[in-house]
């Protein structure tokens, strides 16, 4: 079957810096999505990998490992702001997406 | 703001009714999906249409239906509602449907069931 893991919650200080990992089994591969999503709000998009390496992109920045079916969001200079829940979507042969179920990332002051 | 717009906003109704949730895509989307999410749940893919013909099928009950008219919006009927039902109804759109297609999310529908 498909899997995506991520953990289900993290917490982090404001001005800090987190790592959000998300490892993979999918049949076929054609990219990693990283969405965030506010409660009660729409997902948005922040990154999307297909190569291996790291995409940076302001104070986010994903990294993707084909070979180990492994990604990670970095989220640097925490802010209040950044409480949300991270998405891991990956899209498989079929060029579906399988989502996980999120990470719920929590900052404190 | 995405450029995906879904009405209602809010619906309340009662179990064993029957609502229809609208999306219209970004312009020049041709691709519509739609997802539940219950309460502290992860997405739930339910279906997926692009250029009017349903193109892939997630966790759709048979109590829902959905198609995507000529002008590329889209619309979900949920019927025989049951409590279990009350959720946020996202759509998202993307270009194409495929290959580098990146989706985005409409507000959602909040559906409460009583």
């Amino acid at each position: 079957g498909q899997n995506i893991d991520q953990p289900t919650e993290m917490t982090a200080t404001e001005g800090a810096i987190v790592q959000i990992n998300c490892t993979y089994q999918t049949s076929g591969f054609n990219g990693l999505f990283w969405y965030q999503q506010h409660a009660g709000e729409a997902p948005t998009f922040l990154s999307y990998n297909v190569l291996d390496g790291l995409e940076e992109k302001g104070r986010f920045s994903s990294f993707l490992s084909r070979s180990k079916g492994y990604s990670y969001l970095l989220l640097k200079e925490l802010q209040m702001k950044d409480s949300a829940s991270y998405l891991c979507a990956v899209r498989d042969s079929n060029y579906q997406l399988i989502w996980g179920a999120g990470t719920k990332l929590i900052i404190k002051p | 703001d995405s450029g995906v717009t879904q009405t209602p906003k809010h619906l309340i109704t009662a179990t064993g009714q029957r609502v229809t949730l609208r999306c219209s895509p970004r312009s020049g989307d041709l691709s519509v999906y739609w997802y539940q999410q219950s309460l502290d749940q992860g997405l739930q893919f339910l279906i997926q249409y692009y250029n009017g013909e349903e193109r892939a099928k997630g966790n759709i009950l048979e109590r829902f239906s959905a198609q995507q008219f000529p002008d590329l919006h889209s619309e979900l009927n949920l019927s025989s509602l049951e409590l279990g039902d009350s959720a946020l109804y996202f759509c998202a759109s993307s270009p194409n449907g495929g290959t580098t297609d990146t989706q985005y999310f409409g507000p959602g529908t909040r559906l409460t069931v009583l």
